[in-house]
């Protein structure tokens, strides 16, 4: 199974502050994803990424929200103003070629906006 | 659109007796359906996949589950359960995006599963 790390394992920051959630896969991997889980709630697909582009966001990924992968190896997802409803546990996920293959998770970072 | 519907919300058993999770899903093409489990504070971890071979899918830990096309469903099993079972699951589906190649993940609310001594 492939390995993701994602850094910080928790991160509390003030309303309105600039967070970056990072995540490293540790293989080649053609696919990547960030998906939220608020408290309670079902995880939801936040965005995915694909051949160094977005191929989708969901409605819950405004302005606010921008994703890249700036050395080829790290895949970051920046909140440029935190709101308090941004708190949540946030998981990358990435996905080899094949159509049929699996999304391997991180073990996510949680975001706790005060 | 693709979604699923996890039928309970939470379940308990006693340890060694049988497990069952139920889930619906919803996809206008031929899906991929999956269980990730995640127990606390951890991450999620691929329990099985169903990916329009085999009907019945065998997965770790003793888990399995059967696609049935014509009640769209993908119900997890499993003969005995364990404490260390004790944990959310989530029944999960994947859509190729029409006209591309995007497979996002669509998450049901999670059952959580108990086990009692």
């Amino acid at each position: 199974e492939p390995e993701v790390t994602q850094t910080p394992s928790h991160q509390v920051t003030q309303m309105g502050q600039e967070v970056i959630l990072r995540c490293v896969p540790i293989s080649n991997h053609l696919y990547f994803y960030w998906y939220r889980q608020i408290l309670g709630q079902k995880v939801e697909f936040l965005v995915s990424f694909y051949n160094n582009e977005i191929s989708e966001k969901s409605e819950i990924f405004d302005d606010q929200f921008s994703v890249e992968r700036p050395d080829g190896s790290n895949f970051t997802l920046k909140i440029r103003s935190t709101k308090l409803e941004d708190s949540a546990m946030y998981f990358c996920a990435i996905k080899g070629a094949g159509p049929t293959d699996t999304q391997y998770f991180g073990p996510g970072t949680r975001l706790t906006v005060l | 659109a693709q979604s699923v519907t996890q039928l309970d919300s939470h379940v308990s058993v006693s340890e060694g007796t049988p497990v069952l999770l139920r889930c619906n899903y919803s996809s206008s093409y031929s899906p991929s359906l999956f269980w990730y489990v995640q127990h606390p504070n951890k991450g999620l971890q691929l329990l099985l996949k169903y990916t329009s071979a085999a009907t019945l899918v065998k997965g770790i830990n003793g888990f399995e589950a059967e696609f049935k096309k014509s009640e769209t469903s993908f119900h997890l099993t499993k003969p005995s359960a364990h404490m260390s079972d004790a944990a959310e699951y989530f029944c999960v589906v994947s859509d190729p995006k029409s006209g591309g190649s995007n497979y996002k993940l669509t998450f049901g609310k999670g059952t959580l599963l108990t086990v009692n001594p």
